[in-house]
């Protein structure tokens, strides 16, 4: 099962695009990538899933690179309420989840 | 709502007694998963059940049972717990193997306190 390695925290201005990156060397070429998020003492959510091209949807964007070792989560605007912990999974891998990266949205 | 409901919400137990966690989702997913969350730790995957059979123990101790009478339901019995057993625990359901457009769905989970 490909692992992904994130860093463990990062800081976003209120309002400015938040870029959580991800790296997932080892992905072979049937593995989706998956990114979720948990928000404080909440089930993790659902955020956006892709193969090898970019993704966009009502919560954010997926930018996978050509060689699919790596992506990067894309919240345009980010709110106060963007702050939680976000997951990068490469699936199908058990649904096995990492440390993730401690977003902090900042005023 | 995520369509995964777990109950009860908050439990508080004995070291000596017997007590059941319960989920059910109704999304027609064929996949299950227990996960325990302790405090400012990642989600540490338990159990997983694919199409009612158990295809992942990871290495959990006997006091924790798991048992998933059909692909709707899934249960998490336990007895004789430690203190250090307090956690969150987490539901969750997928269709696998590839969950698709909305991925897995988690229950908001149990909040276990053991004393």
């Amino acid at each position: 099962d490909a692992k992904t390695t994130q860093p463990p925290s990062m800081d976003c201005a209120e309002g400015r695009a938040a870029n959580l990156p991800c790296n997932h060397s080892t992905i072979s070429g049937n593995e989706y990538v998956y990114w979720y998020r948990q928000i404080h003492s909440q089930g993790p959510q659902y955020i956006i899933h892709g193969l090898k091209n970019n993704e966009t949807n009502e919560m954010a964007s997926l930018i996978i690179t050509e060689d699919r070792k790596s992506s990067t989560l894309i919240l345009p605007h980010a709110t106060l309420r963007d702050t939680a912990v976000y997951y990068c999974i490469v699936q199908p891998n058990k649904l096995v989840f990492g440390a993730g990266t401690i977003l902090r949205v900042k005023s | 709502e995520t369509g995964v409901t777990q109950t009860p919400r908050h439990l508080v137990m004995g070291m000596t007694n017997k007590k059941s966690l319960k989920c059910e989702q109704h999304l027609g997913h064929n996949a299950m998963y227990w996960y325990k969350q302790s405090a400012k730790k990642p989600l540490e995957l338990m159990f997983v059940y694919n199409f009612k059979e158990q295809t992942e123990n990871n290495s959990v101790p006997s006091r924790f049972s798991p048992e998933c009478p059909n692909s709707s339901h899934l249960f998490l019995h336990l007895h004789t717990l430690q203190p250090e057993d307090s956690a969150l625990y987490l539901c969750a359901s997928s269709q696998e193997p590839h969950p698709g457009s909305y991925g897995a769905f988690f229950g908001q989970g149990t909040r276990l306190t053991v004393v």
